[in-house]
């Protein structure tokens, strides 16, 4: 019964390779998000959806695309991956009715350790 | 804008021992405040949050944190350190109408038997 689901938990592959991380939420819930925590543990949001639709790009390299083809999958798909790209990736999501609430607790998944090599 | 900053890195305090993690927070409209912690391996977890009304909040494990809006301070408290608090502590800031939580760097707590 995981309320945030992350797959893989771990992968490791070559740079120059491209990659996809899957997110899917039981919450019901409207908003996910996706959140790079580096190794020395400090966390960035990437980009978050609500209702499917894209409400926060950060500054992210292009080579980051999110996908989200219904409300409880966010998929964050990595082209050309680089040695700096190594990192924790979280997906969360939360309640949020209608356009967003601030107070909203978001709930995080388990994270994908990605390893560039 | 809104920031977060977290005072400490890394906090170690011995079993029984009172629990004291700091962060101060700048916001330029009244801010929404939370404590997530993330143990290792693990996605992060909340402990609390203050959103309005009592500044004094409770929260899972026995952890509370008070709002001080003179001080621009969210500071969490545990009267009682337990070795299963060891872990990654995130102070984290948002606001109405926003959409973005800004998370502080994190404190790492150390609990020595």
């Amino acid at each position: 019964d995981t309320a945030v689901s992350q797959t893989p938990k771990y992968l490791v592959t070559q740079m120059g390779n491209d990659k996809s991380i899957k997110c899917e939420q039981n919450l019901g819930h409207d908003t996910m998000y996706w959140y790079k925590q580096d190794s020395k543990k400090f966390l960035k949001i990437m980009f978050s959806y609500n209702n499917k639709e894209l409400i926060i790009n950060e500054t992210v390299p292009n080579r980051f695309s999110p996908k989200s083809p219904d409300k409880a999958h966010l998929n964050l798909h990595i082209n050309s991956l680089e040695l700096g790209d190594s990192a924790v990736y979280f997906c969360a999501s939360s309640l949020s009715g209608g356009r967003g609430s601030s107070t909203d607790t978001q709930y995080f998944g388990p994270g994908t350790r990605l390893t560039v090599l | 804008a809104q920031s977060v900053t977290q005072l400490g890195s890394h906090v170690s305090v011995s079993e029984g021992a009172l629990v004291l993690l700091r962060c101060n927070y700048s916001s330029s409209v009244p801010p929404y405040l939370f404590w997530y912690v993330q143990y290792p391996n693990q996605g992060l977890q909340l402990l609390l949050k203050y959103t309005t009304g009592a500044t004094l909040v409770k929260g899972i494990n026995g952890f509370e944190a008070e709002f001080k809006k003179s001080e621009t301070s969210f500071h969490l408290t545990k009267p009682s350190a337990h070795m299963s608090d060891a872990a990654e502590y995130f102070c984290a800031v948002s606001a109405a109408g926003g959409f973005k939580t800004i998370f502080g760097a994190g404190t790492r707590l150390f609990v020595k038997a």
